[in-house]
């Protein structure tokens, strides 16, 4: 029973390279949700994906940054032309099919993928 | 801006001490809070929902005060195995959820 997979966890570039960032969510899941914590700070919101749809960017830096969730295969988290400031933890997180009400879905996490941009 | 504002601690405390961490949430449109767990370098776990009508789960007991949008976890008979980063996390809408930036738990033997 596979939990969130994120992939590479550890992920080294240089100034100005490209930075991939993939993710599975749970079987069963379709839902997924981005967020970035920098050091000694608290998770904060990115972007949220159902399969071939973006439904909520607003976390997004306007630049750079660009998200897709695709019918096959991960999510992708892509930022172009990285920055020393885009040193991060980046967490995906998925649920299940949103069920209504005023709850919000139980979100699971991936183990995150840590990049450091020299 | 919604927040939610949390003491970071850290809090040290021995073994099979009781701790109690509280938050405190901005946005009074907020109808879904828990409270996860960080440890170092990894990622959050969800510790427990919060209630309005307060709940426990084992040595965990959460309560919510919406008339002071103010969130609590108590912890009992502390364990070293608590030693973690714990998130106050309020949620409004399906999906929009804002973490706190956490409260350090040391529990020392």
């Amino acid at each position: 029973n596979a939990g969130v997979m994120q992939n590479p966890r550890h992920l080294v570039r240089r100034r100005g390279q490209e930075a991939r960032l993939r993710c599975s969510p749970m079987k069963g899941h379709s839902h997924v949700y981005w967020y970035r914590q920098l050091p000694e700070e608290g998770l904060k919101f990115m972007v949220y994906l159902q399969k071939e749809n973006i439904i909520d960017e607003s976390g997004m830096p306007k630049e750079r940054f660009s998200a897709e969730f695709p019918k096959e295969g991960p999510s992708i988290l892509r930022i172009q032309q990285v920055v020393r400031g885009d040193s991060a933890a980046y967490f995906c997180a998925s649920s299940p099919l949103v069920t209504g009400g005023s709850g919000a879905n139980v979100l699971t996490f991936g183990a995150g993928s840590r990049l450091t941009v020299l | 801006r919604k927040e939610v504002e949390q003491d970071p601690g850290p809090f040290n405390v021995p073994e099979g001490a009781t701790v109690a961490f509280n938050c405190t949430y901005s946005n009074s449109a907020s109808q879904s809070f828990f409270w996860y767990r960080q440890d170092c370098r990894k990622e959050p776990k969800l510790l427990m929902s919060v209630y309005s009508s307060g709940n426990e789960d084992g040595r965990f007991t959460a309560q919510l005060n919406r008339a002071s949008q103010y969130i609590s976890l108590l912890i009992r008979d502390s364990k070293l195995s608590d030693s973690a980063t714990y998130l106050c996390v309020a949620g409004a809408g399906s999906y929009q959820l804002t973490f706190g930036k956490g409260t350090k738990l040391s529990v020392i033997p």
